[in-house]
């Protein structure tokens, strides 16, 4: 059984602040890693992806992949009120028709 | 932008009943997921189809099942609803490997 597995919650951070979420995977052949953000009542939506290990980053959102550690992260900078929120990492594993497999999230509270 | 259309978004059945989740995706992708949500227990999927009258089981398909008779629709199916089954229901698609889009998502309450 493929597992993700996200950092216990609930994370609460100032606002101005970096949050950190972390995310392992037990499966060694997984090849593209995913942070979905959800609000309450929503569907989740896509924030980031990774492919490499290494750093990408799209505005105040940093991904973060170590495939040999099997952890993939999600830093927010500069943390606003909107982005409380579910986030749920995702992970995929090799071929065009591989499943997607979930962690439980985890909530993120930012305190004005 | 992906758009995947559930058309049911709030439901509310008895147990028993013979449900159906409707779910289009206007992008021509290959793959489509059914998964649910429940507090606690994140997403588990439920069903995926990676063609046209192919599909393959995820980690809960018991008391489910699909249909996918065209490559833009993809159904689930309760064939006899129970309390259990109560949750929120997320439709996704995908092209190849790469990410999902999800559907808004609708909302089962069975009685």
């Amino acid at each position: 059984q493929k597992e993700v597995e996200q950092n216990s919650g609930p994370l609460s951070v100032p606002e101005g602040a970096i949050a950190s979420l972390n995310c392992t995977y037990s499966d060694r052949g997984s090849q593209s890693f995913f942070w979905y953000r959800q609000y309450s009542g929503k569907s989740p939506e896509l924030i980031m992806f990774i492919y490499s290990n290494g750093d990408k980053e799209d505005g105040r959102f940093t991904a973060q992949l170590n495939k040999a550690s099997q952890y993939v992260s999600l830093l927010i900078r500069d943390s606003q009120p909107s982005d409380s929120a579910t986030y749920l990492c995702a992970v995929n594993g090799a071929g065009a028709n591989s499943k997607l497999t979930f962690g439980k999230g985890i909530t993120l509270s930012v305190r004005p | 932008d992906v758009k995947v259309t559930q058309s049911s978004r709030y439901l509310v059945k008895r147990t028993g009943e013979k449900v159906f989740l409707e779910c289009v995706q206007d992008m021509d992708h290959e793959n489509m997921f059914w998964y649910r949500q429940d507090p606690g227990l994140g997403l588990r999927l439920i069903y995926f189809s990676y063609d046209v009258k192919m599909k393959e089981k995820g980690d809960i398909p018991e008391g489910y099942s699909v249909s996918r008779e065209k490559k833009e629709r993809f159904s689930l199916i309760l064939e006899s609803a129970s309390t259990n089954q109560t949750s929120m229901y997320l439709c996704a698609s995908r092209s190849g490997g790469n990410t999902i889009y999800f559907g808004e998502g609708s909302w089962l309450t069975v009685v």
